[in-house]
């Protein structure tokens, strides 16, 4: 069965912490994974995608990863602040298109 | 551009009742999709559709009705409206390609009493 298992559930970190986010995927065939930041209230927006042939991709202080032989991802945010407390969502996309969605790890950064 | 507009974004019914959720993007995006986001779970597929005239059920598509008769729009309608239908709904759109980044809107809240 296609499933995307992330964790943890959810995160407290002080400002200026680094914290590291992960997704697990039973996805197949794997056509790419992305990684979405939902705030409280907002739709998902996307942060980064990764496709089979990339191992690291960097977007300002977030930093995904992806070991596609073990099928792991995972999102690094650098020196925390407060606005990025939020939903973290993992969605891997199958070739023939379809998309399977990770329950979220919600992040919450306090001062 | 907006991007991906929805309408209400909150809305109280009672069991039985009908109303449409409204979702319009001006991204001449071909494809549009609605989610429903539950606590604890991950976002739903309910209907989608990858153009103008063509829809097609989703993973969770029992009690919604959707049309797409134009590019820019695709409506949600509740049909008779039960409990189980207290959610989060979203909008979103992409390109047809294999990268395909959803956009999503601001979602609607609907709860059901």
């Amino acid at each position: 069965k296609n499933q995307v298992e992330q964790s943890p559930q959810s995160l407290i970190i002080l400002e200026g912490k680094n914290c590291t986010l992960q997704c697990n995927y039973t996805v197949s065939p794997f056509s790419n994974l992305r990684w979405y930041k939902q705030d409280t209230g907002r739709g998902p927006v996307s942060l980064t995608i990764m496709t089979f042939s990339e191992n690291t991709k960097s977007n300002g202080r977030y930093t995904a990863t992806l070991d596609a032989d073990t099928k792991q991802s995972s999102l690094h945010i650098t020196a925390s602040q407060l606005s990025d407390s939020a939903s973290y969502i993992c969605v891997v996309r199958q070739y023939g298109n379809k998309l399977v969605f990770g329950a979220g790890t919600i992040l919450r950064v306090k001062s | 551009n907006a991007g991906v507009t929805q309408t209400p974004k909150f809305q109280v019914l009672k069991t039985g009742q009908s109303m449409t959720l409204q979702c319009a993007q001006d991204m001449n995006h071909e494809y549009m999709s609605w989610y429903r986001q539950d606590p604890g779970m991950g976002l739903r597929l309910i209907h989608y559709s990858v153009g103008a005239g063509i829809t097609d059920q989703g993973e969770v598509p029992n009690g919604y009705n959707v049309s797409r008769s134009t590019t820019e729009d695709f409506p949600l309608r509740l049909l008779s409206a039960a409990p189980s239908q207290t959610s989060v709904y979203f909008c979103a759109s992409s390109y047809s390609d294999e990268t395909g980044e959803l956009f999503f809107g601001e979602g609607s809240r609907l709860t059901v009493l």
